[in-house]
């Protein structure tokens, strides 16, 4: 089944613990990118990837990093959460042509809490 | 600046009722629309994409509108089910470059029974 996994799903967290949220897809995609969700706002764009080794940031990238090592991962690392990173995170994947036209598929979210 | 706004922001419909969504847009340089449905605790998922020729697409009992002279778009739902309960979310790609998509902030609609 064609899917995109993160882990964890919840988290609570406390100010300052460095802590990475993965994601994984099974589609061959080259294509991937983290946004947050927070109650009253659209999704908004973390970092994406064009392809292994391949980043860049989007529009609220500050406090976050990530790494393409490999195609199908893309984890989400925070060095030192704080409380304004609380937020429900979602991987999402694509092949290139999603980057314009294509689908992008989502995975099911992470909820962050940072105490 | 690019922005995608949505009405309203929830609605309530009973069962078997239609209702329309709205979607309005500053983006530019247009590239596509797409909305998504999202159910509560999943990610969302892909109900059409429209590019500046389509006026009209459907999926299911889903029908998307796009005015691209007037930059608005609309979802319309027919003959509702309980289902259907969910966020749905506009968005619109710019052209020209990658992936710059703009999400709204989505309706969240309730159908009772």
């Amino acid at each position: 089944e064609a899917q995109v996994t993160q882990n964890p799903r919840y988290l609570i967290t406390v100010t300052g613990k460095k802590l990475t949220v993965t994601c994984s897809q099974n589609m061959n995609h080259e294509y991937m990118s983290w946004y947050r969700q927070d109650p009253g706002l659209g999704l908004r764009q973390i970092y994406y990837s064009m392809n292994v080794e391949v980043t860049d940031k989007g529009d609220v990238p500050e406090g976050y990093k990530v790494s393409r090592k490999e195609k199908r991962n893309f984890p989400l690392i925070l060095e030192s959460p704080s409380p304004n990173q609380t937020s429900l995170y979602f991987c999402a994947s694509s092949d290139t042509r999603g980057a314009n036209t294509g689908e992008l598929f989502f995975g099911e979210g992470s909820r962050l809490t940072v105490l | 600046k690019n922005q995608v706004e949505q009405s309203p922001q929830s609605l309530i419909i009973l069962e078997g009722k239609n209702c329309t969504l709205q979607c309005n847009y500053t983006v530019s340089p247009f590239s596509n629309l797409r909305w998504y449905k999202q159910d509560t605790g999943r990610g969302p998922v892909s109900l059409t994409i429209m590019t500046f020729s389509e006026n009209t697409k459907s999926n299911g009992r889903y029908t998307a509108t796009l005015d691209a002279d007037t930059k608005q778009s609309s979802l319309h739902i027919t003959a509702s089910q309980l289902s259907d309960s969910a966020s749905y979310i506009c968005v619109v790609s710019t052209a020209g470059g990658y992936n710059k998509l703009i999400f709204g902030a989505g309706t969240r609609l309730a159908v009772h029974p």
